[in-house]
């Protein structure tokens, strides 16, 4: 069971589209962090985020962590090819020597 | 740039078999994570270690996993026998200490195929 829900499940989107993917919970977590996984590789860190309320950029992509610290946004601008690949949300479980509960995953497709 | 090895990279077997996997971390991380990743769905944690210790193996099923980090450094992760159900990507990850929200490190995983 993913107490982590993301949506959409899936998205397809044309090159230079914006797109979001959403991460809710109903649990509080220490932090919020943002992998991509390619096909038969594991998931790479994007971006890490610890305060209620925080936004961070990285070039294209804005991460928002929610107020109460349950949510989370990926803001994707001007979507490239590459940006293809499953976006997964994980909280960090408060004293959990790191442990991370993971969502289920939004699958983004960029064509050009 | 360091990384977490895994191996093999992929496995098939058949129902009733052993398997095992390896990991080896990064070198100095003392937290070491097993994930299992069934297709279309996020990583699920199988078992924590820190440094030779579990720390947590509730979601581990353990009448047919075992899993041991003997010196703290790299690890295995054992099923026996397999199920069909078993079938899916087991990942690796670690952390230097396991603090709140350290990056998790993952390897490429091992895909693992149950006939």
């Amino acid at each position: 069971t993913q107490l982590l829900e993301q949506s959409p499940q899936f998205l397809s989107i044309q090159e230079g589209e914006n797109l979001t993917v959403y991460c809710n919970s109903s649990s509080v977590f220490s932090s919020l962090q943002w992998y991509r996984q390619e096909p038969g590789e594991g998931p790479v860190l994007l971006v890490t985020v610890v305060t209620g309320g925080e936004v961070k950029k990285l070039k294209r992509l804005t991460f928002q962590f929610g107020d109460a610290r349950k949510d989370s946004s990926l803001h994707i601008t001007a979507a490239q090819p590459g940006d293809t690949g499953l976006y997964l949300c994980a909280g960090g479980v408060w004293g959990g020597w790191g442990k991370l509960q993971f969502g289920a995953g939004t699958q983004v497709v960029v064509t050009p | 740039e360091a990384e977490v090895a895994q191996s093999p990279r992929y496995k098939i077997t058949e129902k009733s078999q052993a398997v095992a996997f390896w990991c080896d971390p990064i070198s100095g991380h003392a937290t070491l994570y097993w994930y299992r990743q069934i297709l279309g769905q996020g990583p699920e944690l199988l078992v924590q270690f820190q440094d030779e210790s579990v720390v947590d193996d509730s979601q581990l099923p353990k009448d047919r996993f075992s899993a041991e980090r003997l010196k703290g450094v790299d690890s295995t992760l054992k099923i026996q026998p397999a199920e069909l159900g078993d079938s899916a990507m087991y990942l690796c990850a670690s952390t230097l200490s396991g603090g709140e929200g350290e990056t998790q490190y993952f390897g490429p995983g091992t895909r693992l195929l149950v006939l």
